[in-house]
Formats: structure tokens, C-alpha cells, sequence
């Protein structure tokens, strides 16, 4: 496809289930990010893949939170046991090579609501 | 700790006005910083960088402005349009991964 996209666009959950989110990067990006978007905030670092290693969790918010790189293709982000506090949007993005000084394609994120 | 924050939620101008943005930064060891545009549903868009070697920069009608000294950091939009309505946020970038830290956002909205 022309852009990053992600599935589903939006999901609502019950507390305690488990949920996983789909990111598809820009094809050949090697780097992939996953950031969190709370209404009415800026975005937060989760987790950074160059390939299919992630030198950067360092956003992972606790233990429930993982992340999982197929190569450099699709990634998926798990969050289990969800809580209310999880609700949010969760945004992927991608370039072409990691590092600084390398735009950052954003996908339409996932708007989690957990009831 | 560190942060990269906007000094005013809502800035609201008239078409055609120019309008500037402003964000505060924290890290002076940081030495990369981009605008992103957020339109309602959508991911953020991209709109300029500059590097901390730089003081301006200069893209179509958008211009970024960086004070190290006082760790400031501005974007100018010239001649603002109903389009140009969107939550706009600076972002540092962070060691050498490229993880961006972001700001908490101005709503921008164009009145014709």
C-alpha cells in the first residue's frame, strides 16, 4: 500500500480481555514505532523495531504491554488484561531506515476504549 | 524529567493571517526537532525539521525558527488557511533510534 496502515480502526473492550493491534508499514521501511495517543495529549513512546529486534521498549508502560515484528513487515502490539486507563489511540508509524534525521510515516491509528 | 511542551492550547486566527505556533523544549543536548500536523482521525503529518545547527528554516508558507539559548522553537504559518485547521505538535527526537518525544499540542483554528 501507499501508506502505513492499522486494524482495526477501532475496538472496544471489555476490562481484563485481551487485545492485539495490527500495524502494516511502508514497504522496505526497516524501522517501525509504536506510540500512544490519551485524548487531548501528545503522542507517547511504546516501542521502537529495527527489523525484527526491538533495541528500544523503553515506553512499554508495564508488563502487560508486548510488542512482536515479523521481519520487516507486520507488527503487533498485545495488551492483555486490559484496563481502563489503556483507552487511548494508539498510533504506528515507519521510515525507511532507523535513527534520527529520518521521517517517521504515520499510520490512522486504533482508538481502543475499554468499558 | 525531560519534556517538550506548547505554551498555548487554542490559537485561533483569521484566513489569511499569518499564525505562530511555539513549543518549549527542556533537553539542551537535543539537537533535532520536527512539526507534526494532526488532522481530526487521522496520524500525525509531518511538516518541517530542523537541526540544531540551524536557526531557520524555511519550507512552502511554513517557517520553523530555533532558539537554542532559550531552548524555544516556533513555526510560522504565512497566509493561514481553513485547511491549515489541525492540532499541530513539536517533537524532539531522542538518541540516535529515532524516538520522539512529543509536546501536548495546539488546536489551530482558521476563521474565514
Amino acid at each position: 500500500g501507499a501508506g502505513v496502515s492499522q486494524s482495526p480502526s477501532n475496538k472496544v473492550t471489555e476490562k481484563g480481555k485481551d487485545v492485539e493491534l495490527r500495524c502494516d508499514p511502508i514497504s522496505g521501511h526497516t524501522a517501525l514505532y509504536w506510540y500512544r495517543q490519551r485524548l487531548g495529549q501528545g503522542l507517547e513512546f511504546l516501542i521502537y523495531f529495527q527489523g525484527n529486534s526491538a533495541p528500544d521498549k523503553s515506553g512499554l508502560p508495564s508488563d502487560r504491554f508486548s510488542a512482536e515484528r515479523t521481519g520487516e513487515s507486520v507488527s503487533t502490539l498485545t495488551i492483555q488484561r486490559t484496563q481502563q486507563e489503556d483507552s487511548a489511540v494508539y498510533l504506528c508509524a515507519s521510515s525507511s531506515i532507523g535513527g534520527r534525521f529520518n521521517e517517521q510515516f504515520f499510520g490512522p491509528g486504533t482508538r481502543l476504549t475499554v468499558l | 524529567g525531560e519534556s517538550v511542551g506548547l505554551h498555548l492550547p487554542t490559537l485561533s486566527v483569521q484566513e489569511g493571517d499569518n499564525s505562530i505556533i511555539n513549543c518549549a523544549y527542556s533537553n539542551s543536548a537535543s539537537d533535532y526537532f520536527i512539526w507534526y500536523k494532526q488532522e481530526s482521525g487521522k496520524g500525525p503529518q509531518f511538516i518541517i525539521d530542523i537541526r540544531s545547527n540551524m536557526d531557520k528554516r524555511q519550507g512552502q508558507r511554513v517557517t520553523v525558527l530555533l532558539n537554542k539559548t532559550v531552548k524555544h522553537l516556533s513555526l510560522q504559518i504565512a497566509a493561514t488557511q481553513p485547511g491549515d485547521s489541525a492540532v499541530y505538535f513539536c517533537a524532539e527526537n531522542i538518541g540516535n533510534t529515532g524516538k520522539l518525544i512529543f509536546g501536548q499540542g495546539t488546536t489551530l483554528q482558521v476563521k474565514p
